[in-house]
């Protein structure tokens, strides 16, 4: 499969406790996103990488909420101490930079995976 | 600021019918892109269609179809003989020159057989 890849895709934990999701991107994608889908709601915008750099991140993105990508390729999103709030579906994308980015035939599609979703007791 | 507003908030049609979901979207920006994403019961965002801001032609791929207005900000997308399949929820989104994609509330489409 070379789809995005997430996992785990189900993690129920107490409060209070640390989870940590993996995202493995489709292999020659350099950019990669972090989202969070509450039910009802559209995927709001965490934190955006290009190749091993966070060049973006959201104001949702509390001081509990840490995402890495080390090599540039899969990317780690960290949540300390959580709490019932975080409940929600985290997902991750992937895009390649076009040569022409914005204007190149293929600027930045987003490629998802299937999320990881979260519950927290 | 980037805003995409989704104002049905569901729709139900019959098997057959034709549907138009609404997507307007607000951004300083002259050029942006606009996407839609269609997420099935699985969960998945697939990707539909990309469209610029500089074109303002509209799409039609198979039984789905594109209507991108500047002038009212829209990008309605409308499917034509409706199927149980098409049955999902449908997300707009915008892209500006940045990297980050703002999407909409969704609009959740059931075909009814």
């Amino acid at each position: 499969d070379t789809g995005v890849s997430q996992n785990p895709r189900h993690k129920i934990t107490k409060r209070g406790q640390n989870v940590t999701f993996r995202c493995d991107p489709i292999s020659e994608h350099n950019r990669l996103y972090w989202y969070r889908q509450t039910l009802g709601q559209g995927p709001e915008f965490l934190t955006y990488f290009q190749n091993e750099a966070q060049l973006e991140k959201s104001r949702l993105l509390s001081d509990r909420f840490s995402a890495e990508r080390p090599k540039g390729s899969f990317s780690t999103l960290e949540i300390q101490r959580t709490e019932q709030g975080d409940s929600a579906m985290y997902l991750c994308a992937s895009s390649r930079k076009g040569n022409r980015d914005f204007l190149s035939i293929r600027p930045g599609e987003l490629f998802f995976g299937e999320g990881s979703r979260l519950t927290v007791l | 600021a980037q805003k995409v507003t989704q104002a049905q908030t569901e729709i139900s049609v019959v098997e057959k019918e034709d549907v138009t979901l609404d997507c307007v979207y607000e951004t300083r920006d002259t050029t942006y892109y606009l996407f839609w994403y269609k997420q099935p019961p699985s969960g998945e965002l697939v990707f539909l269609i990309r469209r610029n801001s500089f074109d303002e032609q509209n799409e039609i791929s198979g039984r789905y179809s594109w209507n991108f207005q500047k002038s009212t900000s829209s990008f309605n997308f409308t499917i034509t003989a409706s199927q149980v399949v098409d049955s999902a929820v449908y997300f707009c989104a915008l892209r500006n020159y940045g990297q980050n994609f703002v999407f909409g509330p969704g609009t959740r489409l059931s075909v009814l057989p």
